[in-house]
């Protein structure tokens, strides 16, 4: 079993959907929490980071279930612009070297 | 610029060929982190600096990586004898502890 994991997808929603999704994690260990973006064939960029009590920005929310041991990101009203991949990534709590596992990513497509 | 660096952006190499990829951190950053991505899946770690010490290096796949760090800023991924499986995009990415900024990666090919 990997230590993060993800539905690849593709999830394909019209514009102005809502869309969720979830990434489950092994060690329970693990600190922090983050949500990265990777556009096709670009570099990862940080999206959010997760907080226990979970937080939002705009139209993105992030939540946290440590008892679950899952971490999860709502779009609302998703926009044309919001096609990507969505990586989760885990920042181990046993390791002090920072290192983040990342799931495989979910792929968003927002159709017109 | 501000941003992470890496040279080249792409690479083809023969099999059995030795390849360099560079690395520029932020100005400052401490920490500094190679990922290899392969199509379809997330980065997945390799090494870790912090300054000129490399502090980790659990993730690098066989003794034909290596990588260095000597003036705590530039850092070099070395592969040697390149294998087709070496095939991937080779991300770095600085931290002044908390967030991870990603450079552009290098996209190696082996034929």
């Amino acid at each position: 079993r990997k230590e993060v994991e993800q539905d690849p997808g593709p999830f394909n929603v019209p514009e102005g959907a809502t869309v969720a999704f979830n990434c489950t994690y092994s060690n329970s260990a693990s600190q922090s929490f983050f949500w990265y973006r990777q556009d096709c064939r670009k570099e990862p960029k940080l999206l959010m980071s997760v907080y226990s009590s979970g937080n939002e920005d705009g139209r993105f929310t992030a939540q946290l279930n440590r008892a679950s041991q899952y971490i999860s990101l709502l779009i609302r009203d998703s926009k044309l612009s919001d096609s990507a991949t969505y990586l989760c990534a885990v920042k181990a709590g046993s390791s002090n070297t920072g290192k983040l596992i990342f799931g495989q990513g979910t792929t968003l497509q927002v159709k017109p | 610029g501000a941003g992470v660096s890496q040279s080249p952006r792409y690479k083809v190499a023969k099999r059995g060929q030795d390849v360099a990829l560079r690395c520029d951190p932020i100005s400052g950053h401490v920490s500094l982190f190679w990922y290899q991505q392969a199509l379809g899946q997330g980065p997945e770690f390799l090494t870790y600096f912090q300054n000129e010490a490399q502090l980790d290096k659990s993730g690098l796949p066989s003794d034909r990586f290596f990588a260095e760090r000597p003036e705590g800023s530039v850092s070099t991924l070395k592969i040697q004898r390149t294998q087709q499986e070496d095939s991937a995009v080779y991300l770095c990415a600085s931290s002044l502890g908390g967030e991870q900024f990603f450079g552009p990666g290098t996209r190696l090919t082996v034929l």
